[in-house]
């Protein structure tokens, strides 16, 4: 089965551009997670969907950062402008709407902005 | 939660040994409880979990200890393997139904052969 697909892998870009992550969830998991990782913070959540609905976005840094989840197979963060301080690894996970189940993580981006 | 330093806390073991990574909680809500493996380059990989009714429970090599009087949770690895190498991570959940988790900082475990 395929896990949670995330692209791309590594991003590198200069400051004041434009970035775009994407995350394909597992097929039956109506519940999606963003996720921000650092050495300084470790492993923060940074927004989370239900049923393509955002549920929580207090986690988002500030009002560069957006996320959208226009189906249940799909859903990208953007960063605009981008700043050197957003490099980081970006994960996304999902899980099933009931209690009690592991979210599912992809292998991430790697983010280097310049 | 785990230490909030700048650093991860580390074990360093020998290759056939027994591992025993510790994880305290604060939350007396949290009912469901989740150790994730993460090798270097990849995302955090689901190991096992435990809900808040059970105090034990087995896996192939590896078994999860939740102790809810001192909000303390294990993960015991039997005969460490080089590959068990990697940064183990504990998450609980506190009573919601959309399946959010918060991880600890993590611990770093170097097998040595």
């Amino acid at each position: 089965d395929a896990g949670v697909i995330q692209s791309p892998r590594h991003e590198v870009t200069e400051m004041g551009q434009e970035v775009t992550l994407r995350c394909k969830p597992i097929s039956g998991h109506n519940s999606l997670f963003w996720y921000r990782q650092t050495m300084m913070r470790g492993l923060e959540l940074l927004i989370y969907f239900n049923n393509n609905v955002p549920i929580d976005d207090s986690g988002m840094p500030e009002d560069r950062f957006s996320a959208k989840m226009p189906n249940a197979s799909f859903s990208t963060l953007k960063i605009q402008p981008s700043e050197p301080r957003d490099s980081a690894v970006y994960f996304c996970a999902s899980t099933k709407e009931t209690t009690n189940q592991p979210q599912h993580f992809g292998d991430g981006t790697r983010l280097s902005i310049l | 939660g785990e230490s909030v330093g700048l650093h991860l806390p580390t074990l360093s073991v020998q290759e056939g040994d027994n591992s025993i990574i510790n994880c305290a909680y604060s939350n007396s809500a949290s009912d469901y409880f989740i150790w994730y493996k993460q090798e270097s380059g990849k995302g955090p990989q689901f190991i096992i979990d435990i809900r808040s009714n059970m105090d034990k429970r087995q896996g192939q090599r590896v078994t999860v200890l939740l102790n809810k009087t001192v909000k303390h949770l294990s993960l015991q690895i039997a005969a460490t393997q080089p590959g068990d190498s990697a940064v183990y991570f504990c998450a609980e959940n506190i009573g919601s139904t959309l399946g959010r988790l918060y991880f600890g900082r993590g611990t770093q475990l170097t097998v040595w052969p």
